[in-house]
């Protein structure tokens, strides 16, 4: 089945504790990205991947890293995550970067206290 | 910069009954495509329906239609003989698209309800 994966889905966790959200995607799309949810707020991008160790910022970047080392995954990563870092968090991807269908995963809710 | 808006935080229909969600945009790009995604409260984001920029007539999926106004940036999705499943929150968005990226700009969202 193709799909996109997100583990874990829901995290609790401390300040300053390192965590990583991993995306995986089985249909050999190039393109990937992050998104967060907040209320009120929509959603926003927070980096996005073209291809293989191609990366770049989105909206709000501030606080997260990421890498593409391999096409089928794009972990986000939060070094020291703070409590503003709350929120809803979805992996999405596309065939290439020009198609303007985007596959969202299942999301990840994440309490930061 | 492109901007969505969802002015109707929350709205309420009767089943069986037709209800619309409305929708602008800002944007100085002759063609796009917009997009209105349904979030139900599993989280997962479904594509409803989509609507190139280019094309005059308006998108229709099953229960579900735009009314595409280009000229005003109105974007409004109509649902159609609604149904206790149609319960969720309905985020209106926007691509941009060009140079590097490749991203949807979303509305705030408008948590409908369907009373039975």
């Amino acid at each position: 089945e193709a799909q996109v994966t997100q583990n874990p889905r829901y995290l609790i966790t401390v300040t300053g504790k390192k965590l990583t959200v991993t995306c995986s995607q089985n249909m050999n799309h190039e393109y990937m990205s992050w998104y967060r949810q907040d209320p009120g707020l929509g959603l926003r991008q927070i980096y996005y991947s073209m291809n293989v160790e191609v990366t770049d910022k989105g909206d709000v970047p501030e606080g997260y890293k990421v890498s593409r080392k391999e096409k089928r995954n794009f972990p986000l990563i939060l070094e020291s995550p703070s409590p503003n870092q709350t929120s809803l968090y979805f992996c999405a991807s596309s065939l290439k970067p020009s198609d303007y269908e985007q596959y969202f995963g299942p999301g990840t809710r994440l309490t930061v206290t | 910069a492109q901007t969505v808006t969802q002015s109707q935080p929350e709205m309420s229909v009767q089943e069986a009954e037709t209800v619309t969600l409305s929708c602008t945009y800002d944007t100085s790009e002759s063609d796009y495509y917009l997009f209105w995604y349904k979030q139900p409260p599993s989280r997962q984001m479904i594509l409803v329906i989509r609507q190139e920029a280019y094309k005059q007539q308006n998108a229709t999926e099953n229960r579900f239609s735009v009314n595409f106004q280009k000229a005003a940036k109105s974007f409004s999705l109509k649902i159609s003989d609604s149904q206790l499943g149609d319960a969720a929150m309905y985020f209106c968005a926007y691509r941009v698209y060009g140079g590097a990226t490749n991203k949807l700009i979303f509305g705030t969202g408008t948590l409908l309800a369907v009373q039975p």
